[in-house]
């Protein structure tokens, strides 16, 4: 069975670009979430879904950031524009419903904006 | 609101030494507890978890770690630590049926010298 799938796993981009980042939870899994993980401030959540539907994003930096999950099987977290103090590693995880779930954490996305 | 403390930033090991990392949270009902490993430049996975039940638990990798509800501690032992222990180690927090949203520590970095 596969895991998490998240892509690109590494992505280097200049200030001001929009960044696009992808997620592919695990079959039967009805909740995603998406990390970010830097040096300073450690493993941070930043939005997560249930059911496709956005629960808590009071995570989210601020309006630059953006994320959806049109089905249950993809979600995207979007940044733009882009500048280097988001830098950072971001990742996904999913987990099934009922209570005790427990989430499975993809590879992760290493994010360098320039 | 809820929080986790880990009360290490960064332990120093010899191998065969037996190992302790400590962690408490803040919150009085029901809770789900979890310890993640990230080993350099890799996701987080699950190392064990407690629902329920004994509250011994044990996990991959001969690690195992104990629920004192008294305490709000949930710590992680390993007996003898090898090499290949060397990473980082985060304690997690979840409340009970809201949604499995997680509380993460700060992560204790772990260097197992050979």
């Amino acid at each position: 069975d596969a895991g998490v799938i998240q892509s690109p796993r590494h992505e280097v981009t200049e200030m001001g670009q929009e960044v696009t980042l992808r997620c592919k939870p695990i079959s039967g899994h009805n909740s995603l979430f998406w990390y970010r993980q830097t040096m300073m401030r450690g493993l941070e959540l930043l939005i997560y879904f249930n059911n496709n539907v956005p629960i808590d994003d009071s995570g989210m930096p601020e309006d630059r950031f953006s994320a959806k999950m049109p089905n249950a099987s993809f979600s995207t977290l979007k940044i733009q524009p882009s500048e280097p103090r988001d830098s950072a590693v971001y990742f996904c995880a999913s987990s099934s419903p009922g209570g005790r779930e427990t989430q499975y954490f993809g590879p992760g996305t290493r994010l360098t904006v320039l | 609101a809820q929080s986790v403390s880990q009360h290490n930033h960064h332990v120093i090991l010899s191998e065969a030494a037996s190992l302790e990392l400590g962690c408490n949270y803040s919150y009085g009902g029901t809770v789900n507890l979890f310890w993640y490993v990230q080993y350099p430049g890799q996701h987080l996975q699950l190392l064990l978890k407690y629902f329920s039940g004994d509250p011994l638990v044990k996990g991959i990798k001969g690690f195992e770690a104990e629920f004192i509800k008294s305490k709000f501690s949930f710590n992680l032992r390993k007996p003898s630590v090898q090499w290949s222990d060397t990473a980082e180690y985060f304690c997690a927090v979840s409340i009970y049926n809201q949604g499995g949203k997680l509380i993460f520590g700060q992560g204790t970095e772990l260097s197992v010298k050979p």
